[in-house]
C-alpha cells in the first residue's frame, strides 16, 4: 500500500533562513508520481510541483527548490531565504497506478511558521 | 478563467441528518475527486468521478455516494451524519486527457456536525 510520510509536524524558523521540508515514500509501483502542496490559512490546497518516477533531475523555481531520490524514496523540498509569506501547511502527495491523476496520498503536512 | 468552486463555504449540521456540498471544476476539466482533510491531517481521498461515473474510490463508507453532472460539476453526499464527519471537504478538478492531469483545488466546505 502507498503511504507517504513527513517526519517533521512544525518548523519554525526566522526570515531569511532557508529550510528543509522533508518527505519520504513508499509504493509498490515503479511508475508513480509525486506533489508539493500548500495550504495556507484560507484553507484551499495549491499546487506546487510535480515529479514523475523516471525523472530524478532536482527542480529549481525561484526560492523553491526540491530534490528527488528513488534510492532513498525521498522528495524533500527546500524554501531559500524564507519570508513571512511562507508561512502555511506544506503538504507531500502520491499518485500511484501508473497515473497522475488518480488517487492523492497525502503526508500528515508540515506546519511551517517564518517570523520577521 | 476560474478555479474551482465549492459551496457553500460553511455548513453547520446535527447528528443523522444528510448534506449535499456541491463543487464545480475549474474551466475545462473533466474530472472531479473529493477529500476529506480532519483537522490537523492530511486529505484523505474520498472518491473520484470520470464521465458521469464513480472512476476510484477510498475507504469511507455507502454514506458517502456523489454524483457527476453532464456539465462536469459533482455534489457529495454524506447520510446519516456523525460527529467524525466534522471536517473540511475539499474538492479537486483536473483533465488527464489534455496534459493538466495535475488536481486543482477548491477553497473546500467546513462541515460541522453536532
Amino acid at each position: 500500500a502507498q503511504k507517504v510520510t513527513q517526519a517533521q509536524t512544525e518548523i519554525s524558523v526566522v526570515e531569511k533562513e532557508d529550510v528543509t521540508l522533508d518527505c519520504v515514500y513508499e509504493t509498490r509501483d515503479t511508475t508513480y508520481y509525486l506533489f508539493w502542496y500548500k495550504q495556507p490559512p484560507s484553507g484551499e490546497l495549491v499546487f506546487l510541483i510535480r515529479r514523475n518516477s523516471f525523472d530524478e533531475q532536482n527542480e529549481i523555481s525561484g526560492r523553491y527548490s526540491w530534490n528527488f531520490q528513488k534510492s532513498t524514496s525521498s522528495f524533500n523540498f527546500t524554501i531559500t531565504a524564507s519570508q513571512v509569506v511562507d508561512s502555511a501547511v506544506y503538504f507531500c502527495a502520491l499518485s500511484d497506478g501508473g497515473t497522475s491523476y488518480g488517487k492523492l496520498t497525502f503526508g500528515q503536512g508540515t506546519i511551517l511558521t517564518v517570523h520577521p | 478563467d476560474a478555479g474551482v468552486t465549492q459551496s457553500p463555504t460553511h455548513l453547520i449540521k446535527t447528528r443523522g441528518q444528510q448534506v449535499t456540498l456541491r463543487c464545480s471544476p475549474k474551466s475545462g476539466h473533466d474530472t472531479v475527486s473529493w477529500y476529506q482533510q480532519a483537522l490537523g491531517q492530511g486529505p484523505q481521498f474520498i472518491f473520484q468521478y470520470y464521465e458521469e461515473e464513480e472512476r476510484q474510490r477510498g475507504n469511507f463508507p455507502d454514506r458517502f455516494s456523489g454524483h457527476q453532472f453532464p456539465n462536469y460539476s459533482s455534489e457529495l453526499n454524506v447520510n446519516a451524519l456523525l460527529l467524525g464527519d466534522s471536517a473540511l471537504y475539499l474538492c479537486a478538478s483536473s483533465f488527464p486527457g489534455g496534459g493538466t492531469d495535475t488536481q486543482y483545488f477548491g477553497p473546500g466546505t467546513r462541515l460541522t456536525v453536532l
